[in-house]
C-alpha cells in the first residue's frame, strides 16, 4: 500500500525556517517524481515544488523561488522541503504528493499524504 | 498568478448532472493541454479524479466511477469535468490543473459543489 506521511511543520515567525519531510512507502521510491503542493486557510490548491526520481532536476513556483528548495533522499525513501525566510504568505498546509508512473503518459498526483501545517506568525 | 478560470460556486440536486468548468488564458489554447481533475474534502487531502487530452487519450483515477468524466470546448478555450447523477458525496471542492509549461504546474482556484 502506498502511504505518504508529512512532518516538520509547525508554528515559525516570519523570516524564520523549517523543513518538512515526506516518508514513502508501499513504492519504489526513486522510481517516481515527487511534488509539494500547498492550501492556505480558506484558498485553493497551490503547486510548489518538484523533484525528479534522481533529485537531479529540481522545479519551484515563483512564489517559493529562492527562498524553498525540495530535495529528497532516495536511501531513505524521504522527501524533503526546505523553506527559509518565511512569510506569512506561506501559512498552509502542505502537501507531498507523488506523480503517477511514466507508463500513463500522464502528469497527475496520484497519491498524497495527509499534509502537515505551517504557520507563519509572530 | 493563476491562469486557470474557475467559477467559485455550483450547485446541483441529487441525481441531476454538474457541469464544471476550467477557463484557459487566451495565450494558451486548451487543445494543447492535457487537463487533470481533482477534488478536495475538509481535511482530507485531495483526490485524482480523471485526465483529459481528448477522446482516445484521458484517463480515470483509480476507484473514480464513471460519472464523472472529462471533457473540452475548444470555442471557449475551457476544459470540463461533468458529473452524472449527482450524490451528496459528490459536494466537495473542485480543482483542474494543468502544466502550462514543462516546469511549472498551475491549479484553477476551484469549484465548490453544493449538492442541493
Amino acid at each position: 500500500e502506498v502511504q505518504l506521511v508529512e512532518s516538520g511543520g509547525g508554528l515559525v515567525q516570519p523570516g524564520g525556517s523549517l523543513r518538512l519531510s515526506c516518508a514513502a512507502s508501499g513504492f519504489t521510491f526513486s522510481s517516481f517524481e515527487m511534488n509539494w503542493v500547498r492550501q492556505a486557510p480558506g484558498k485553493g490548491l497551490e503547486w510548489v515544488s518538484y523533484i525528479s526520481g534522481s533529485g537531479f532536476t529540481i522545479w519551484h513556483a515563483e512564489s517559493v523561488k529562492g527562498r524553498f528548495t525540495i530535495s529528497r533522499d532516495n536511501a531513505k525513501n524521504s522527501l524533503y522541503l526546505q523553506m527559509n525566510s518565511l512569510r506569512d504568505e506561506d501559512t498552509a498546509v502542505y502537501y507531498c504528493a507523488r506523480e503517477a508512473p511514466h507508463a500513463t503518459g500522464a502528469d497527475y498526483f496520484d497519491y498524497w499524504g495527509q499534509g502537515t501545517l505551517v504557520t507563519v506568525s509572530s | 498568478q493563476r491562469v486557470l478560470t474557475q467559477p467559485p460556486s455550483s450547485s446541483a440536486s441529487p441525481g441531476e448532472s454538474a457541469r464544471l468548468t476550467c477557463t484557459l488564458p487566451s495565450d494558451i489554447n486548451v487543445d494543447g493541454y492535457k487537463m487533470y481533475w481533482y477534488q478536495k474534502k475538509a481535511g482530507s487531502p485531495p483526490r485524482f479524479l480523471l485526465y483529459y487530452y481528448s477522446d482516445s487519450d484521458k484517463g480515470q483515477g483509480s476507484g473514480v466511477p464513471s460519472r464523472f468524466s472529462g471533457s473540452k470546448d475548444a470555442s471557449a478555450n475551457t476544459g470540463i469535468l461533468l458529473i452524472s447523477g449527482l450524490q451528496s458525496e459528490d459536494e466537495a471542492d473542485y480543482y483542474c490543473m494543468i502544466w502550462p509549461t514543462n516546469t511549472h504546474a498551475v491549479f484553477g482556484g476551484g469549484t465548490k459543489l453544493t449538492v442541493l
